[in-house]
């Protein structure tokens, strides 16, 4: 069936430095892989998404990278804020609305 | 332009009750998906509705259930409620086509006691 595995689970950081979270999808239809943002008690809040047909795509500090042969997709954040402290959530998508997600990553970034 | 809107935000029942959340897409979104969302199962597709039409459907049983109106407003129910369905159940919105922005609702919190 249709899965999305996300690492790590969880990810600390000191305030300045990169963080990578990685995702493995299997529906090779999959073609919109958005990524979400979920503070404590929020909704999740899109930050960036890339489509099948893109390899990368950046928006200053985050960017996102797609290897369709590898079903891979990864998110990037540069220059980490404690503000960045959150969970992220990983999505791929074949079919309008119906979002798959990954299992989430709770990234700390530390002062 | 409004967003997501679900109500109620925050609802306490009791097994074996049913339970109606309802959701009001951004305007000009014809489709609305549900999610629960629990610490233990992550953030799962519970079905989408576009144009009045079950488009697509999770793996969940048939006591979840849902519809949409002509006005693209959507509402859940559960029928039969058990303690596992406690949950926070997220509405979102999109246009319906495939790479659209899916935009979230704030969620409805239900406790089952």
């Amino acid at each position: 069936g249709e899965n999305v595995e996300q690492h790590p689970s969880t990810l600390s950081v000191q305030e300045g430095d990169s963080a990578v979270i990685k995702c493995t999808y299997s529906d090779s239809a999959s073609n919109y892989f958005p990524w979400y943002k979920q503070e404590l008690g929020k909704r999740p809040q899109l930050i960036i998404d890339i489509r099948s047909n893109v390899g990368e795509k950046k928006d200053q500090r985050i960017a996102v990278t797609l290897n369709k042969t590898a079903k891979h997709f990864s998110l990037h954040i540069t220059e980490t804020q404690p503000e960045d402290s959150a969970v992220y959530f990983c999505a791929a998508s074949n079919q309008g609305g119906k979002l798959i997600f990954g299992q989430g990553t709770e990234l700390s970034v530390k002062p | 332009k409004a967003g997501v809107t679900q109500t109620p935000r925050y609802l306490i029942k009791t097994r074996g009750q049913q339970v109606t959340l309802s959701c009001s897409p951004i305007s000009g979104h014809r489709s609305v998906s549900w999610y629960q969302q629990t610490p233990g199962q992550g953030l799962q597709f519970l079905f989408e509705y576009f144009s009045e039409t079950q488009r697509n459907k999770g793996n969940f049983p048939g006591r979840f259930s849902g519809r949409q109106f002509s006005n693209s407003r959507s509402e859940m129910n559960v029928s039969t409620l058990e303690l596992g369905d406690s949950a926070l159940y997220l509405c979102a919105s999109s246009f319906g086509t495939t790479g659209n922005t899916i935009y979230f609702g704030e969620g409805s919190w239900l406790t089952v006691v």
